[in-house]
C-alpha cells in the first residue's frame, strides 16, 4: 500500500520567504510527527499530532515554525521568514495506535529546504 | 531528557568483513530502543527493535544488536557485510509510553570491495 508521502521533495527558498511543506500520512494513522534532519545530524523531533491535536510542540525552534493538522489527516508545516539555518531536510512521519505501548513510526522521503 | 550517542560518524569495512555500529543512550526511565537504515536516495526504515524480553534482537538481513542496560548501550553487530549495506544507520530511542523518538547522530557505514 501507500507510504507516507511528502510534497514538495525540494524547495529552494529565498531568506525571508514563508513556506509550506506537506505530510500525507498512512490512511488511517492516528498519529503524525514532523522531524528536522540537519545536514550531517540525526533528525530532531519537531511536533507530533494525535488526530488533529497537537499534542506536543516543544521541538519547534521558534515562532516561526507552525503546524497543522485540521481535519486529522494531511499536515502542513509552516515557516515564516526562512532563515538560512532553517536549510534542512523535514522528515513527516505516521503510526497506526493512539496510546501507550510501542506505536512504528513509519517516515515519508522527506522536504530537503534549502534557504539562500 | 534522553540522549543518543553514535561514537562513530564514519564506519569503512571491506565486503564480508564484520562490523559494528556503537550507540549508547541515556535515560532515567524505561526506553524502547531502535535502528533506523537510510539508504542513498531514500526514507528512514526501521531495522530492528528493542521492546523488552530478550536482549538480543535481529533483523532479516543478518544485523542484530544487543541492549546492555548496566552500559546504557545498543550496539548494532553483522558478521559479515555485503555492498548492498552501504547506508547511514541511526540509533534511537523512545521513552516507554511516550511517542517522540531521540536520534543519535548517525554513522555512515561504507563497504568496499
Amino acid at each position: 500500500g501507500a507510504g507516507v508521502s511528502q510534497s514538495p521533495r525540494y524547495k529552494v527558498a529565498k531568506r525571508g520567504q514563508d513556506v509550506a511543506l506537506r505530510c500525507d500520512p498512512i490512511s488511517g494513522h492516528v498519529s503524525l510527527f514532523w522531524y528536522q534532519q540537519a545536514l550531517g545530524q540525526g533528525p530532531e523531533f519537531l511536533t507530533y499530532f494525535q488526530n488533529e491535536a497537537q499534542l506536543d510542540k516543544s521541538g519547534l525552534p521558534s515562532d516561526r515554525f507552525f503546524a497543522e493538522r485540521p481535519e486529522g489527516s494531511v499536515s502542513t508545516l509552516k515557516i515564516q521568514r526562512t532563515q538560512q539555518e532553517d536549510s534542512a531536510v523535514y522528515l513527516c512521519a505516521s503510526s497506526l495506535v493512539v496510546a501507550g505501548g510501542y506505536n512504528e513510526q513509519f517516515f515519508g522521503p522527506g522536504t530537503r529546504l534549502t534557504v539562500l | 531528557a534522553q540522549s543518543v550517542t553514535q561514537l562513530d560518524s564514519q564506519v569503512p569495512v571491506f565486503e564480508e568483513a564484520p562490523v559494528e555500529l556503537r550507540c549508547n543512550y541515556s535515560s532515567s526511565v524505561s526506553v524502547y530502543l531502535f535502528w533506523y537504515v537510510q539508504y542513498p536516495n531514500q526514507g528512514l526504515q526501521l531495522l530492528l527493535k528493542y521492546l523488552s524480553g530478550s536482549t538480543l534482537v535481529e533483523s532479516i538481513n543478518g544485523f542484530e544488536a544487543e541492549f546492555n542496560k548496566s552500559q546504557t548501550s545498543f550496539h548494532l553487530r553483522k558478521p559479515s557485510v555485503h555492498i548492498s549495506d552501504t547506508a547511514e544507520y541511526f540509533c534511537a530511542v523512545s521513552v516507554q509510553g511516550a511517542q517522540k523518538l531521540v536520534f543519535g547522530q548517525g554513522t555512515r557505514l561504507t563497504i568496499n570491495p
